[in-house]
């Protein structure tokens, strides 16, 4: 198993482009989840899914999209880059009736 | 909404001194789980404590999880190089989503 993965691991934007941060796992998680991790602000929810179709909002989704059409994959949309989304973004799953999330190598974006 | 607090953000200590992080939650919480991440790295999954009360341990590694299940605390024995990295506790409450704390930054001097 690759475990999760994220793709890419850097990037660059200018304000005001979009992107799409990529996560895909292989380990048949239902729960999959983003997170952003700032200085000293530890690690902040942006959105999850419980499973296929169905997404929720964490504790700072504006200016994030997400979709979740496979059980695989869970990623995560900027709609208009700002410098304020400069940060580092993890995704994360959990297996079926588990409770450990498995982390991603995480994507370092800097927003221009 | 649910705040997990964690103090202190940063601890420098010499090899073989001890370590303890503590976890505090504005809410009941209904589990509490440990993440290490080293620097660079990604966070590790450590533990979860589910009961009032309880104590695992983990080699030199000891969690604890408050009576009231309002706050928990990660304490290290004699710490070692391999121990730097940053802690977090991540506390669920109603929800299946982790509230994570701000996490406690360990450097070990050799």
């Amino acid at each position: 198993n690759a475990g999760v993965t994220q793709t890419p691991k850097f990037q660059v934007l200018k304000t005001g482009q979009s992107m799409t941060l990529q996560c895909a796992q292989d380990m048949n998680h239902e729960y999959m989840s983003w997170y952003r991790q700032d200085p000293g602000m530890g690690l902040r929810l942006i959105h999850y899914s419980v499973g296929a179709g169905i997404t929720d909002q964490g504790e700072v989704p504006n200016g994030y999209n997400v979709s979740r059409s496979t059980t695989e994959d869970f990623p995560l949309r900027l709609l208009s880059a700002a410098p304020s989304q400069t940060s580092v973004y993890f995704c994360a799953s959990s297996p079926p009736g588990g409770f450990e999330q498995y982390f991603g190598p995480g994507t370092r974006l800097t927003v221009t | 909404g649910q705040q997990v607090m964690q103090i202190p953000q940063y601890q420098h200590v010499q090899e073989g001194e001890d370590f303890t992080t503590y976890c505090n939650s504005s809410t009941t919480l209904s589990n509490i789980q440990w993440y290490k991440q080293r620097p660079g790295g990604h966070p590790v999954f450590l533990i979860q404590l589910v009961k009032s009360g309880e104590v695992k341990k983990q080699k030199r590694l000891t969690f604890q999880f408050g009576e009231a299940k309002k706050n928990s605390s990660l304490h290290i024995t004699a710490t070692q190089t391999t121990d730097v990295g940053t802690y977090f506790c991540a506390g669920r409450g109603g929800r299946r989503a982790l509230t994570f704390g701000s996490g406690t930054r360990l450097q070990v001097q050799p």
